[in-house]
């Protein structure tokens, strides 16, 4: 079953420009994870935050968890054109340890 | 550091023929392994994991099977694949622990004709 809803679906912006996701959830989690998927390749990890966290930093990455709303939001500054590529977030939670639940993604495209 | 290999790229089967999907890790020791499906622009379905040689969990029940016959060894199987078996199937591995990540194969494209 998905847990995670992104929001968009899908997101175009100019280089540059900073990208905004978005990832709602219902049940409660120990973790939210953001991996990042290129066209027909397998996902990458990019950021981990617990849920006794508020905001996370990764270079370009910051990401935000509000437990209250169970929604998290990814925000990617100064897009690069190699940035374009589908965005899941995942949740994690301590019934079902060591499993993730993945949502449907947004891809995000970078216009040079 | 570790790594993770997945094999075939892509595989054209016929319905009804069998299925053997591979996946091995490299540079670690007892790590939970996985397979999830994804359909086109979609997220990803969890199939299998497995936290132990000979432990498998089914997440969905279908006609596919997984078996992990060495610790770092994965295999997805089927004796008769179905026209809705097509997918993009991936693996992935993550360390024990309850807030882990987990890093994927670059997956195998399956076409059922």
């Amino acid at each position: 079953s998905q847990q995670g809803e992104e929001d968009p679906q899908a997101l175009s912006i100019q280089e540059g420009e900073n990208a905004t996701m978005n990832c709602s959830y219902k049940t409660s989690i120990n973790n939210l994870q953001w991996y990042r998927q290129n066209s027909g390749r397998g996902l990458v990890h990019l950021i981990l935050i617990r849920s006794n966290e508020r905001e996370k930093h990764s270079g370009r990455l910051r990401v935000t968890l509000d437990t209250s709303k169970k929604s998290s939001s990814l925000l990617i500054t100064a897009s690069r054109a190699a940035d374009t590529a589908s965005y899941f977030c995942a949740t994690g939670s301590i019934q079902g340890a060591q499993k993730l639940v993945f949502g449907q993604g947004t891809r995000l495209t970078i216009n040079p | 550091s570790q790594t993770i290999h997945q094999w075939p790229a892509t595989l054209v089967q016929p319905v009804g023929s069998p299925l053997s999907l591979e996946c091995t890790v490299e540079g670690t020791s007892n790590p939970n392994l996985y397979w999830y499906r994804q359909a086109a622009g979609r997220g990803l379905q969890l199939l299998f994991y497995s936290v132990g040689i000979g432990q498998i969990s089914s997440e969905v029940p279908q006609n596919l099977s997984a078996s992990r016959p060495q610790d770092r060894q994965f295999i997805l199987s089927s004796k008769k694949l179905l026209l809705s078996d097509s997918g993009f199937y991936l693996c992935a591995w993550s360390g024990q622990g309850a807030v882990v990540a987990q890093h994927f194969g670059d997956g195998t494209r399956l076409s059922i004709l």
